[in-house]
Order: structure tokens, then C-alpha cells, then sequence
């Protein structure tokens, strides 16, 4: 079993829509949560981060972390052609600086 | 503005050549780190390195070695490229636990 696993896709949705992009996850010692964006033949990007549990809300973007269920999620409002892309979950724990990323779902938002 | 560039955006190499990908950042981040990103299977990390001549090795460091002799500059070498190593490098940069940033990565092609 691997130790973040994410739907690949790919998610396709009008304009306008709201996006739900979840990952699970298997250790329990992860404490920061982040979701980094991919465009076509560029590196990832954060978009956001959480530390341990809760919500997190910038702009259009919303970050959910249920450290209960082991499960996180980025939700995206009004979504735009422009937020076509990878979105990446990753997570690290307190021991050290590694981070696992999830494979990545990709995204298409028609205009 | 943050950066994190590489010498390289595309490279095509034969087997068995000995490969020099270089990564420099302009943040004075104490980490830095190499991954390589295959379809379905995400990031996967290399190596990392916490301060100038320290590496730690990542999840699949077979094949690979990496390089730091100054703190702005981290190298990953392949030591005798092979097919299977045909790949997109991303090197990234990070002061803490949670933001990493990323380059623009090295679409490697090995013949």
C-alpha cells in the first residue's frame, strides 16, 4: 500500500464548478499538509499548506485536512480554464525533511 | 522573487554516458532535494541534502549520485545513464518542513 494514494483522473468540469481533489494517506506521524499545482512542462508549485489538523481558505482555494480519517482535500470555487492543471498533495512529518507526494489528479476545466 | 533554476530544460544522452544535471537557488535554503516524476507513479526523491556536503539518500538512489559543494548548488549525477532513467528531473529548494520550491525540471531522454 502506498503511503499517499490519489486519484490520478483526469477530472473534467465546466467553468464555473466546484472542484473536490482529495488524497488518503497511512501514517499517522504526517503533520503538514500541502497541495502544489503543476502546469503542462513546468515544476509543481504551493498553492497551500496546513500544520496537523483543519481548514484553510485563500482566495478560491479551500484546504481540508481530517487527520481522523486520514484524508485531506482542496477544494476549488468558481473554477477557471486557468486552473487546468496537476495538483500534487504532498506531506511531511516532524522528524525530518521528507516529503511524500501523491501521483497527482489532473484537472481540466472547460471554458 | 524566489528561484530555483536548472542548466538544463531538455537532454538527450546515450547509455552509458555519464550525466551532470546541475540545480542552483538564489533563497539560501539549507535543503535541497532531487526528485524524478514518471507518469502514475508521482515524485519519487533521489537524494537530499540538509547543508553543503551533507546528502542523505532518498527513495531510489540506485544509479544516481549528487554533489554539494556550495549551499546555492546541488548536482545529481548519473554515473552510467540507462533507459530506464529516461525521466523528468525537478530539483527543489526549502528552508523548513513544508513549502518546497520547485525548478522548472530536466526532461531527460536517454537513448
Amino acid at each position: 500500500q502506498k503511503e499517499v494514494e490519489q486519484d490520478p483522473g483526469p477530472l473534467s468540469v465546466p467553468e464555473g464548478a466546484i472542484v473536490s481533489l482529495n488524497c488518503t494517506y497511512s501514517n499517522s506521524a504526517f503533520q503538514y499538509f500541502m497541495w502544489y499545482r503543476q502546469y503542462s512542462r513546468k515544476g509543481p508549485e504551493l498553492l497551500m499548506y496546513t500544520y496537523s489538523s483543519g481548514n484553510k481558505e485563500d482566495g478560491r482555494f479551500t484546504a481540508q485536512v481530517d487527520k481522523s480519517s486520514k484524508y485531506i482535500s482542496l477544494f476549488i470555487r468558481d473554477s477557471q480554464p486557468s486552473d487546468s492543471a496537476t495538483y500534487l498533495c504532498a506531506m511531511s512529518g516532524t522528524g525530518g525533511f521528507k516529503t511524500i507526494f501523491g501521483a497527482g489528479t489532473r484537472l481540466f476545466v472547460k471554458a | 522573487d524566489v528561484k530555483v533554476t536548472q542548466s538544463s530544460r531538455y537532454l538527450v544522452k546515450r547509455t552509458g554516458e555519464k550525466v551532470f544535471l546541475e540545480c542552483v537557488q538564489d533563497m539560501d535554503h539549507e535543503n535541497m532535494f532531487w526528485y524524478r516524476q514518471d507518469p502514475g507513479l508521482g515524485l519519487r526523491l533521489i537524494y537530499f541534502s540538509y547543508d553543503v556536503k551533507m546528502k542523505e539518500k532518498g527513495d531510489i538512489p540506485e544509479g544516481y549520485s549528487v554533489s554539494r559543494e556550495k549551499k546555492e548548488r546541488f548536482s545529481l549525477i548519473l554515473e552510467s545513464a540507462s533507459t530506464n532513467q529516461t525521466s523528468m528531473y525537478l530539483c527543489a529548494s526549502s528552508s523548513g518542513r513544508a513549502e518546497q520550491y520547485f525548478g522548472p525540471g530536466t526532461r531527460l531522454t536517454v537513448t
